[in-house]
């Protein structure tokens, strides 16, 4: 079975500090894509990085990068100067070549205190 | 321009009692994705459209679920003789295609409460 797993329930970082959200993945597929999304208390899913596979250049979007590793299906977010703002749940979540449903971890919340 | 939209936001229903769920993708997407979130389960998958290909229901978990998406746009997630383990919120995304090249963008959510 194809599964993602965030062994980090909970997270805390300081304002300005940076932080790093740890997801793993399990896939046989030799083409698939990865996400990090970002889901605040309004409920609502925003896309916040993604990663190809077959790319070996890690993705950056403004404060937000990730550390893909292929080989130990490891792929974690970097939030660099956490803000209030980035207070939320953040799901890791891949599709494969295959399939183009999501399969989502189970998040990790992320309190960022002052 | 407009996001996915989704409503109601929230819907209260007694069990037994049917509920339709809406979902406006963005325009010009043409595949469409509806998705339970609940505390117990997590994020799942249940039905995925794409044009006028057949959809993929493999994630509806029973036969009180179904979805049709009418004219390739407005989808409406249909639950029959509602459970309270239905008790979710239902999540719709849609992207410009369908190849895994194409990330999801998600709507509000609508939070169903079955009592």
């Amino acid at each position: 079975a194809q599964t993602v797993t965030q062994s980090q329930p909970e997270m805390s970082v300081q304002e300005a500090e940076t932080v790093t959200l740890s997801c793993t993945y399990d896939t046989s597929e030799s083409d698939y894509y990865l996400f990090w999304y970002k889901q605040p208390p309004s409920r609502q899913m925003i896309l916040v990085i993604r990663q190809e596979a077959y790319k070996q250049q890690n993705a950056t979007e403004n404060r937000f990068s990730v550390n893909f590793q292929k080989a130990a299906k490891s792929f974690s977010l970097k939030i660099s100067d956490s803000q209030l703002g980035d207070a939320a749940m953040y799901f890791c979540a891949y599709n494969t070549g295959t399939a183009s449903k999501l399969t989502f971890g189970t998040g990790t919340r992320l309190q960022v205190t002052l | 321009g407009a996001g996915v939209s989704q409503s109601p936001s929230n819907k209260v229903t007694e069990k037994g009692k049917d509920v339709e769920l809406r979902c406006d993708p963005i325009s010009g997407h043409t595949a469409l994705y509806w998705y339970r979130q609940s505390l117990g389960q997590g994020l799942e998958f249940l039905i995925y459209f794409q044009g006028n290909s057949a959809p993929d229901k493999s994630g509806l978990p029973s036969d009180r679920f179904s979805a049709e998406r009418t004219g390739g746009s407005v989808s409406t997630l249909t639950i029959q003789r509602t459970q309270q383990e239905d008790s979710a919120v239902y999540l719709c995304a849609s992207s410009l295609r369908p190849t895994t090249t194409g990330a999801q963008y998600f709507g509000p959510g609508t939070r169903l409460l079955v009592l």
